[in-house]
């Protein structure tokens, strides 16, 4: 099984709506990040989590909010959705922080009418 | 700027040949340094880290010179699977925590 797993791995909504992306994962790890990826860009980081009480920023977070619920899971919310929020999302998950290994798991495609 | 630079290519190459490329980077603090692959529409993966004397995995050489700001890869006698995009990976450290930019990636696609 997949360490690090991500639902929907698909998803298509509409502009307005409300749309959450969970993920989960079983490597043990404190810390968890959320990324989009767009043609042409990096990636770029929208928020990130060092353990369950702890919640940061990225350089991306507006029109993004988060939620830890536990170690293992850590959810990203649209709060109402917009065409440029059309994406590819990627959870990750680090064991000591940004200048260790980020393993990443299989991604959502966002598409938003 | 972009705090990560790559040339997007594609890198056509055959197969059994060498191919290397560069990626720079504007912070002059910047710490470590990864190489990621990823696979069309996949997640990325790490494939190696670069360390400063410069490091190799196989068929896979990586280099760091931080007087021009650059990391390198090179790949010798590619094989049909070493198609891939491969993403530069930068952290630097800012006042209260690392920063980490990806650059877009090169494509590398090698031919039979």
């Amino acid at each position: 099984d997949a360490d690090v797993t991500q639902t929907p791995r698909n998803r298509i909504t509409k502009t307005g709506k409300r749309i959450m992306l969970e993920c989960s994962q079983t490597k043990g790890h404190d810390r968890m990040y959320w990324y989009r990826q767009d043609p042409g860009l990096g990636l770029r980081l929208i928020y990130y989590s060092f353990d369950v009480k702890d919640i940061n920023k990225g350089e991306i977070s507006d029109g993004y909010s988060v939620s830890r619920q536990a170690q293992a899971k850590f959810s990203l919310s649209l709060e109402s959705a917009i065409p440029n929020q059309t994406a590819l999302y990627f959870c990750a998950t680090s064991d000591a922080g940004f200048q260790e290994t980020q393993y990443f798991g299989p991604g959502t495609r966002l598409l938003v009418l | 700027r972009k705090e990560v630079e790559q040339d997007p290519g594609p890198f056509n190459v055959p197969e059994g040949a060498t191919v290397a490329f560069n990626c720079t980077y504007s912070n002059s603090a910047s710490q470590s340094f990864f190489w990621y692959r990823q696979d069309c529409r996949k997640e990325p993966k790490l494939l190696m880290s670069v360390y400063s004397s410069g490091n190799e995995d196989g068929r896979f050489t990586a280099q760091l010179n931080r007087a021009s700001q650059y990391i390198s890869l090179l790949i010798r006698d590619s094989k049909l699977s070493d198609s891939a995009t491969y993403l530069c990976v930068v952290t630097a450290r800012t006042s209260n925590d690392y920063k980490l930019s990806f650059g877009a990636g090169t494509t590398v696609t090698v031919r039979a």
